[in-house]
């Protein structure tokens, strides 16, 4: 059972266009993180959203918190290609632990 | 300077063999991890160490044993290894063994049984 279900898992768009990705869980979480994964590499914290209805911008990425603290959405504003790609949210079920539950992640390309 | 690093990159093993991870940080952080993440990108924790002391253990099969010799270290050894091992595994660490605090992941160990 997956517990925070990333949607779509896979956006193939081109240089300029926008997109949301979305993170649903029918649970609470105490905090949702975004992150961004390159190739070979670690994944990178883009932002921790932690109050139900929280908006947080980061450049051309806005991120949202829902109400009851259940979904959490990403938007990106005329992407580039550097904006290429695997997005995870990750929840914290609790404050008192840096226990992490993962989506499966989104995978972006996004094409010149 | 990198801030997790985590060695070997790559992991290449027969099937029974047994193996290490080694993980450092330099960030002066109280927490480590370590994190599984399988061919579909699917990233589970497996372990969390807090200044020495195991705090999280996802029933992970004991043939993997973690071992933290001091806080900047925490080590993976997989005993008996079997096919359905290989995967990626990240190493991780955050100040404080709390929510909403930014976790630090190495490039990872991409291992492969065959």
């Amino acid at each position: 059972t997956q517990l925070l279900e990333q949607s779509p898992q896979f956006l193939s768009i081109q240089e300029g266009e926008n997109l949301t990705v979305y993170c649903n869980s029918s649970s609470v979480f105490s905090s949702l993180q975004w992150y961004r994964q390159e190739p070979g590499e670690g994944p990178v914290l883009l932002v921790t959203v932690v109050t139900g209805g929280e908006v947080k911008k980061l450049k051309r990425l806005t991120f949202q918190f829902g109400d009851a603290r259940k979904d959490s959405s990403l938007h990106i504003t005329a992407a580039q290609p550097g904006d290429t790609g695997l997005y995870l949210c990750a929840g914290a079920r609790s404050s008192n632990t840096g226990k992490l539950i993962f989506g499966q992640g989104t995978t972006l390309q996004v094409k010149p | 300077d990198t801030a997790v690093s985590q060695t070997p990159k790559y992991l290449v093993t027969q099937m029974g063999n047994d193996k290490s991870i080694k993980c450092e940080q330099n960030l002066g952080h109280d927490t480590m991890y370590w994190y599984k993440q399988d061919s579909k990108k699917f990233l589970k924790i497996m372990f969390s160490y807090n200044n020495k002391e195991l705090i999280i253990n996802e029933t992970v099969p004991n043939r993997f044993s973690p071992k933290s010799p001091d806080k900047a270290h925490l080590n993976l050894h997989i005993n008996s290894l079997e096919l359905g091992d290989s995967a990626v595994y990240f190493c991780a660490s955050s100040p404080l063994d709390r929510a909403n605090e930014k976790l630090f992941f190495g490039s990872g160990t991409q291992l492969s049984v065959l």
